[in-house]
């Protein structure tokens, strides 16, 4: 079955970095694009962006541009999401989520990555 | 303020049938389908309703999406306890260019 595997919850201070990976199978990894979505505590859905696995082209949404990097690893079937100068507010549920080439829905997610930022 | 406009709770009792808005504008929602997503408390969401109305497999057909203009809704016939959980709606928005989420119900059986 298809299943998107998320790394473990991160602890970060201001300013800081975090990586953040997926790790997918059941399915062709190139068929699809891996998108990122964030939730704050308490707090509703954010889209962040999304990266084709096929071409590795990016959409970024305007929230976080200059400040997100997504890439894949097509060796691994793996999906990153590197976000830089972490701020508090940054502090999140971080899930990825397989998002088809003709649409933009996203269908399944991961089981999401607690990143935690605090000085 | 979310783009995509959603009551933030409602309520019905087993059995009953309740529906959820999704207000937006003619920059997502009247151009861009819309989808649907349920995310029982402390898991991942997970899809319901694709492109305005169409049902992943798995997803029971008490389940049902529809949209007219610039506004879509959710309904769920035949409420369950198991339906309490928030739900989103979610489009692109030409305006933003990129996809937004509505604020999200949280639906309380009762």
């Amino acid at each position: 079955q298809v299943q998107l595997m998320q790394s473990g919850p991160e602890v970060r201070k201001p300013g800081a970095s975090m990586k953040v990976s997926c790790r997918t199978s059941g399915y062709a990894f190139t068929d699809y694009a891996i998108a990122w979505v964030r939730q704050a505590p308490g707090q509703g859905l954010e889209w962040m962006g999304w990266i084709s696995a096929y071409n590795g082209n990016t959409d970024y949404g305007q929230n976080f541009r200059g400040r997100v990097t997504m890439t894949t690893d097509t060796s691994t079937s793996t999906g990153y999401m590197e976000l830089r100068s972490l701020r508090s507010d940054d502090t999140a549920m971080y899930y990825c989520a397989r998002v088809p080439r003709n649409g933009n829905w996203f269908d399944p997610w991961g089981q999401g990555t607690l990143v935690t930022v605090s000085s | 303020q979310s783009v995509l406009a959603q009551p933030p709770s409602t309520s019905g009792t087993p059995g009953q049938r309740v529906t959820i808005s999704c207000s937006g504008s003619g920059s997502n929602i009247a151009e861009w389908p819309v989808h649907w997503y349920q995310q029982l408390p402390g898991t991942a969401p997970k899809l319901l309703i694709y492109t305005n109305n169409q049902r992943p497999s798995g997803v029971p057909d008490r389940f049902s999406g529809s949209k007219s203009g610039t506004s879509a809704s959710l309904a769920i016939s035949g409420l369950q306890s198991e339906d309490e959980a928030d739900y989103y709606c979610a489009a692109w928005d030409d305006s933003l260019n990129g996809l937004v989420f509505g604020g999200g119900t949280r639906l309380t059986v009762l």
